[in-house]
């Protein structure tokens, strides 16, 4: 089975703006969770979604926000920008609906100027 | 709230020697717990994981092992060789987590032929 999937893989922002990810789970899995990387904070959890759903979001402000479509594909969405805000962004996905397993994406660099 | 602290931060060990990390999480509740490999540039790579009903687990020459009482798990890795060298990740889910992982902060493994 192919692995995890996240697009783009690299991006440059300048601060105030938005930007989108992309992530595509492996095949048959139904839950995406999403994690921010950083060398001072390490990995933090963001949100997860299952079937369309979110069930759990982490403590970041709400400017970060998700979403899941019908074939389990998910985006994150990082409005106004902050210089904080650069990061490694993770996605894994798992097969089912809780406390299984998790593999994780290449993540998306995006960094804001 | 929620939390799992992990020690050593930086490991440093010969060629063949045995390594150990270990860590300690805040919620009793939490129920699965994965460590995660991550390489240089490259995403978290799942190498063992164990569920609370479970007090140790093998796969070749890595094992975990689980202290509920005290809320402690380590990985061991034995006959360490370069390509272990890596960054750790411990991490524990906490009840009704849905796929929820909250980390260690990483242990840094530098194996020296």
């Amino acid at each position: 089975k192919a692995g995890v999937t996240q697009t783009p893989r690299y991006l440059i922002k300048t601060r105030g703006q938005q930007v989108t990810l992309s992530c595509s789970p492996i095949s048959g899995h139904r839950s995406v969770s999403w994690y921010q990387q950083t060398p001072g904070q390490g990995l933090q959890f963001l949100f997860e979604y299952f079937s369309e759903t979110q069930r759990n979001k982490g403590n970041f402000p709400g400017r970060f926000s998700g979403r899941q479509f019908s074939n389990s594909r998910s985006e994150m969405n990082v409005s106004t920008l902050e210089l904080g805000d650069s990061a490694l962004y993770l996605c894994a996905s798992s097969p089912a609906g809780g406390s299984y397993e998790q593999y994780f994406g290449p993540g998306t660099r995006l960094t804001v100027t | 709230g929620e939390n799992v602290e992990q020690h050593p931060s930086t490991l440093s060990v010969q060629e063949g020697d045995s390594a150990v990390i270990k860590c300690t999480y805040s919620d009793s509740a939490s129920n699965y717990f994965p460590w995660y490999k991550q390489e240089l540039g490259k995403r978290p790579q799942l190498i063992i994981d164990i569920r609370s009903n479970v007090g140790e687990k093998k796969d070749q020459r890595i094992a975990v092992t689980l202290n509920k009482t005290a809320k402690h798990f380590s990985l061991h890795i034995t006959e360490t060789q370069p390509e272990d060298s890596a960054v750790y990740f411990c991490a524990a889910s906490p009840p009704l987590g849905y796929n929820k992982l909250i980390f260690g902060a990483g242990t840094r493994l530098a194996v020296h032929p």
